[in-house]
């Protein structure tokens, strides 16, 4: 079946890296996808990493993949007070021609100065 | 550049009224829409989605309906809502301009509070 897992809390402090791991089950997935959510507002993507990789580095933000263990997290270097939002992972699968995401059900990472 | 627009953006309503939440999308052309829900303290929730005109599929029974009468519009319903409506929904479409056919662009969202 279809689930993927996130822890739901994550609190670091300014300056420091934060690491938001997530588990998924479908290996037949693509892409697998981090989106960020700011407070009353809809999703955003961050960046996604195609399932033949093993690390995708964006800037700040650095993504591993470990297929064998079907485990993706999202590092953000320097954390600051302005990443404070629910990161939300996501994997995409296709089925009969259309594609969907499955997501997990968020880590809210708070940062305090 | 492509657009996608929800409203009304928040919406207060009593317990078996109706519902319609409005999702429309600009440039791009037969889009995948979907329709999610995000409860309190709870991750998303696929509703329903949509790969053409009158192609909806529902990803879980519940009362609501969602239609799609034009190519970049897709609609959310209900004709009595419940207390366990209440919610934030989100609109999304995906296609094939990003060249990652599955990557979905989510729009503001629907603050449904149900009294």
């Amino acid at each position: 079946g279809e689930d993927v897992e996130q822890s739901l809390f994550l609190s670091v402090r300014e300056g420091d890296s934060s690491v938001i791991n997530c588990t998924y089950t479908d290996s037949s997935s693509t892409y697998l996808y981090w989106y960020k959510q700011e407070p009353g507002a809809g999703l955003q993507l961050l960046t996604y990493i195609f399932s033949n990789m093993d690390m995708k580095q964006d800037q700040r933000l650095t993504v591993l993949l470990n297929k064998k263990d079907k485990h993706l997290s999202l590092r953000i270097a320097d954390t600051q007070t302005g990443d404070s939002a629910i990161y939300f992972c996501a994997e995409s699968l296709t089925e009969a021609g259309y594609s969907t995401l499955t997501f997990g059900k968020g880590t809210m990472l708070l940062v305090s100065p | 550049s492509q657009t996608i627009h929800q409203w009304p953006a928040t919406l207060v309503q009593p317990v078996g009224s109706p519902l319609s939440l409005e999702c429309t999308v600009e440039g791009t052309s037969n889009p995948n829409l979907y329709w999610y829900r995000q409860a309190a303290g709870r991750g998303l929730q696929l509703l329903f989605y949509s790969v053409g005109i009158g192609q909806i599929s529902s990803e879980v029974p519940q009362n609501l309906s969602a239609s799609r009468p034009q190519d970049r519009q897709f609609i959310l319903s209900s004709k009595k809502l419940l207390l366990s409506d209440s919610g934030f929904y989100l609109c999304a479409w995906s296609g094939l301009t990003s060249g990652r056919p599955n990557e979905q662009f989510f729009g503001p969202g629907t603050r449904l509070t149900v009294l």
